[in-house]
């Protein structure tokens, strides 16, 4: 593919329920990193890769949110007991190089906690 | 750590008419500074961007403006269309490696 892609684009999920949300970037971009995006927001920065290291990890907002990327390509953000206040867009971006460089966006997956 | 100020939250101009949005950035360590579009229901999308040893950028319509001893950067659109109508947003990155969006403006363009 020709850009970024994440999957599901939707998620209903119930308060209390585990959710993964996976982000595919652009072969052989070095750098992934997640956002959240919280409505009429800016994107805010959750944690970024190089490769299948996790170098920053300290936007993630609690010890519910867990990233991986175990091969340097594919990556996931698992939520675990997910609360009302996790609802927001969840953004994917990838980079050629290291940060500092031209981030390629996906187009999301709106989690909605009931 | 880095904090980014963008004004206004939202624009209206008429078509044709020039759009201009302003970002502070408090670390004077950011050396990169894109801007992004991001349209309903997608994902941001790099317009333009700047790095910190450059003082001005222009691509067509648009260009931005970078003053490092104030810690301002603007962008500016010119003879605005109807296509240019989405929020905006400025970034500060560089430093400590951290990627700080500013709260995004909503650009109207009126017919």
């Amino acid at each position: 593919g020709a850009g970024v892609s994440q999957s599901p684009r939707y998620k209903v999920a119930k308060r209390g329920q585990d959710v993964a949300l996976r982000c595919d970037p652009i072969s052989g971009h070095v750098s992934l990193f997640w956002y959240q995006q919280a409505l009429g927001q800016g994107p805010e920065f959750l944690t970024y890769f190089q490769n299948e290291a996790q170098l920053d990890k300290s936007g993630l907002p609690s010890d519910r949110f867990f990233a991986e990327r175990p091969e340097g390509s594919v990556s996931t953000l698992k939520i675990q007991r997910t609360q009302q206040e996790d609802s927001a867009v969840y953004l994917c971006a990838s980079s050629v190089r290291l940060a500092g460089g031209q981030q390629f966006f996906g187009p999301g997956t709106r989690l909605t906690v009931l | 750590g880095e904090n980014v100020e963008q004004h206004p939250s939202t624009l209206s101009v008429q078509e044709g008419d020039s759009a201009v949005i302003k970002c502070t950035y408090s670390d004077s360590a950011s050396n990169y500074f894109p801007w992004y579009k991001q349209e309903l229901g997608k994902g941001p999308q790099l317009i333009i961007d700047i790095r910190s040893n450059v003082g001005e950028k222009k691509d067509q319509r648009i260009a931005v403006t970078l003053n490092k001893t104030a810690k301002h950067f603007s962008l500016h659109i010119t003879e605005t269309q109807p296509e240019d109508s989405a929020v905006y947003f400025c970034v500060a990155s560089g430093g400590d490696d951290k990627i700080i969006f500013g709260k995004g403006t909503r650009l109207h363009i009126l017919p």
